[in-house]
Parts: C-alpha cells; structure tokens; sequence
C-alpha cells in the first residue's frame, strides 16, 4: 500500500534555525512526492516535488527537501527559519504509473519562536 | 493567471439536505480532483475527472459525487447531509491527468452540517 508518515505533528524551532520536517513514504511503485503548505483558512500551496529529476529538490521560499530511496524518505528543510514559515505542512505521494491522486500525511505544524 | 476557484468558500447546511460545490480550475487545465479535509482523517481524496468523466474515485459513499463540464468546470455533490460531512474541501486542478503535471489547489469550500 502508498502512504506517507510524517513523524511529529507539532515542530517549534527559533526564528533563524534549521527547519526539519520528516516524511518517509512507503510506495511499490516509483512515487511522486509533493510537500505542500496550508495557512490558516486557505487551501494548499506546493512547496516543491520529486518526479524522478534531481534527487535534491529545491522549492518556493527557500525550502528544499532530498529523495533517499534507500531510507524511503523526502525530508523538508530549510536553513534559516521566518516567522512567515508557520503554517501546516503536508507529505503526499503519489505514482508514477497508475491512479494519481494524492495519497497525504497527517501534517506536522510548524511554530517559530521569535 | 487566475487560480483555482472555488465557490462558495463557507456554506452552512442542515443534516439530510444536499449541497453542490463548484471548482472552476486554472485556465486550460483539464483534470479537477477533489479532497476532503476533516481535523480526525485529514485529507483524503474525493474523485477525479478529466475530459469529462471520472478517472479515479476514493473511499467514499455514494452519497458524493461529481462531475466535469466541457469547460472543466467541476461540480461536487453531498446528498443526505450527515454530521460528519462537515469539513473543508479541496479542489485542485492539473494540466492533465499524470501526477507528473502536478497539482494546483483552491482555498477550499468549508461546509459545515448541524
């Protein structure tokens, strides 16, 4: 079966540090990954996505995220930490062959401390 | 570039009523897929259409359902609204249909059932 488990719902890290959130997928077909941002009372933004290209991902506002098959794993990171960065953010795999809806972990929310 | 739209952003409804959301997709974009997103099962996909007809459907009753006009256009629709029914929804649009093309998401239409 696809999933994707993002592994901490809740992250808080100072403004200016490294911002790490986890996400390991599971897929018996090369996947797809996404990571998108939601903000309060608004849809779904896409950071950035893996379609097979560059394993090193880079995406919109500096975030960039690195596909491991190895570990399973599309981890999204960023070096420096605003303030404009807390928000939901959502792991979705999908296929590369076959049905393409987007399979989505169940968040893990950001919190920047000033 | 307009985005996705969605109409309307809030609706209140009572239990057993039906509701029709709408999904206007990004300018030459043909595949609309939709999404539920509820606090206890987080997003979960809904349906796709492409060209007019359903590519791909999710886990859901045959309480929900969908269809495409030929201007892309979407349509979802809630029959026998149920208490649990309350979420956001999430149109998102795409090129075509191939995760490939990625997807592009809407603000939402939250319903809420009382």
């Amino acid at each position: 079966a696809q999933s994707v488990t993002q592994l901490g719902s809740h992250v808080s890290v100072s403004e200016g540090a490294l911002v790490l959130l986890r996400c390991n997928y599971s897929s018996s077909v090369p996947p797809y990954l996404f990571w998108y941002v939601q903000y309060p009372n608004q849809g779904l933004q896409l950071l950035l996505k893996y379609t097979s290209a560059a394993t090193l991902v880079k995406g919109i506002n500096g975030f960039e995220a690195e596909f491991k098959k190895s570990e399973t794993s599309f981890h999204l990171t960023k070096p420096s930490a605003h303030m404009r960065d807390a928000a939901e953010y959502f792991c979705a795999v999908t296929f590369q062959t076959g049905a393409n809806n987007l399979f989505f972990g169940t968040g893990t929310r950001l919190t920047v401390i000033p | 570039k307009a985005g996705v739209t969605q109409t309307p952003r809030y609706l209140i409804k009572t239990r057993g009523q039906q509701v029709t959301l709408s999904c206007s997709p990004i300018s030459g974009h043909r595949s609309v897929s939709w999404y539920q997103q509820t606090p206890g099962q987080g997003l979960q996909f809904l349906f796709e259409y492409f060209s007019e007809t359903q590519r791909n459907k999710g886990n859901f009753p045959g309480r929900f359902s969908g269809r495409q006009f030929s201007n892309s256009r979407s349509e979802m629709n809630v029959s026998t609204l149920e208490l649990g029914d309350s979420a956001l929804y999430l149109c998102a649009s795409s090129l075509s249909t191939g995760a490939n093309y990625g997807y592009t998401f809407g603000s939402g239409t939250r319903l809420t059932v009382v």
